[in-house]
C-alpha cells in the first residue's frame, strides 16, 4: 500500500523558519516525484511545485519560486519543504502528493501537515 | 482569467446525477489536455478520482466507483466530472488539475451539495 505520512502541526512565531517532512512507504520511493500542494483556510489547492527523490531535483511553481525550499533525503525515503522567515500568510496546511511523473497528474496525497503562524 | 475555472457550488440530490465542470481558459485546447479530478471530503485530503483525455485515453483511481467518470465538451473548452446515482457520501469539495506551461494548476474547485 502506497502511504505518505507527513509530520505534524507545527505552530510557530512570524520570522521563523521550519521544515515539514513526508515519509513515503510502499513504492520505491526515489522513482517517484513528490509535489507539496499548500491549501490556506477555507481556499482550494495550490501547486508549490515537485522534487524528485533520485536525485532532489526540485522544480518550483512560478508563484512560490524563491519562497520555499524541497528536498529530499532518499535514503529516509523522505521529501523536505522548507519555510523561511514565516508569515501569518503562510497559515496554512500543506499536503505533499505523488505524481508518476513530472507530467502525470497526482494520484496518492499524504495526510497533511497544518502549519499555523502567529505574530 | 484564471486557467481553470469551475463554477464555487452545484446542487445535486441522491439518485440524480451531477456534472462539474471545469472550464479551460482560451487558447487552451481541451482536446490536448488530460485532465485530473480529485474529492476532498471536509478535513481530509484530496482524493484522486480519475484521469480524462478521451473515451480511449483515460484512467479510473484505484478503487474509485465507476459512478465516477470523466468527459468532455469540446464546444465549451471544459472536462466534466459525472457522478451519477448520488449519495450523501458524495458531498465534497471537487477540484480539477491539468499540466500547463511547465507546471501544474488546480481550478477553484466545486462544492457539490447533496440534498
Amino acid at each position: 500500500e502506497v502511504r505518505l505520512v507527513q509530520s505534524g502541526a507545527e505552530l510557530r512565531k512570524a520570522g521563523e523558519s521550519l521544515k515539514i517532512s513526508c515519509e513515503g512507504s510502499g513504492y520505491t520511493f526515489y522513482t517517484y516525484w513528490v509535489a507539496w500542494v499548500r491549501q490556506m483556510p477555507g481556499k482550494g489547492l495550490e501547486w508549490m511545485g515537485i522534487v524528485f527523490p533520485g536525485d532532489a531535483d526540485p522544480k518550483y511553481s512560478p508563484s512560490f519560486q524563491g519562497q520555499v525550499t524541497f528536498s529530499a533525503d532518499k535514503s529516509r525515503n523522505t521529501v523536505y519543504l522548507e519555510l523561511n522567515n514565516l508569515k501569518a500568510s503562510d497559515s496554512a496546511m500543506y499536503y505533499c502528493a505523488r505524481h508518476r511523473g513530472i507530467t502525470w497528474g497526482i494520484d496518492h496525497w499524504g495526510q497533511g501537515t497544518l502549519v499555523t503562524v502567529f505574530s | 482569467q484564471a486557467v481553470l475555472t469551475q463554477p464555487s457550488s452545484v446542487p445535486g440530490s441522491p439518485g440524480a446525477s451531477a456534472r462539474l465542470t471545469c472550464t479551460l481558459r482560451s487558447g487552451i485546447d481541451v482536446g490536448k489536455s488530460m485532465i485530473y479530478w480529485y474529492q476532498q471530503k471536509s478535513g481530509s485530503p484530496p482524493q484522486y478520482l480519475l484521469r480524462y483525455k478521451s473515451d480511449s485515453d483515460n484512467q479510473q483511481g484505484s478503487g474509485v466507483p465507476s459512478r465516477f467518470s470523466g468527459s468532455k465538451l469540446a464546444s465549451a473548452n471544459a472536462g466534466i466530472l459525472v457522478i451519477s446515482g448520488l449519495q450523501s457520501d458524495d458531498e465534497a469539495d471537487y477540484y480539477c488539475m491539468i499540466w500547463h506551461d511547465g507546471t501544474w494548476v488546480f481550478g477553484g474547485g466545486t462544492r457539490l451539495t447533496v440534498l
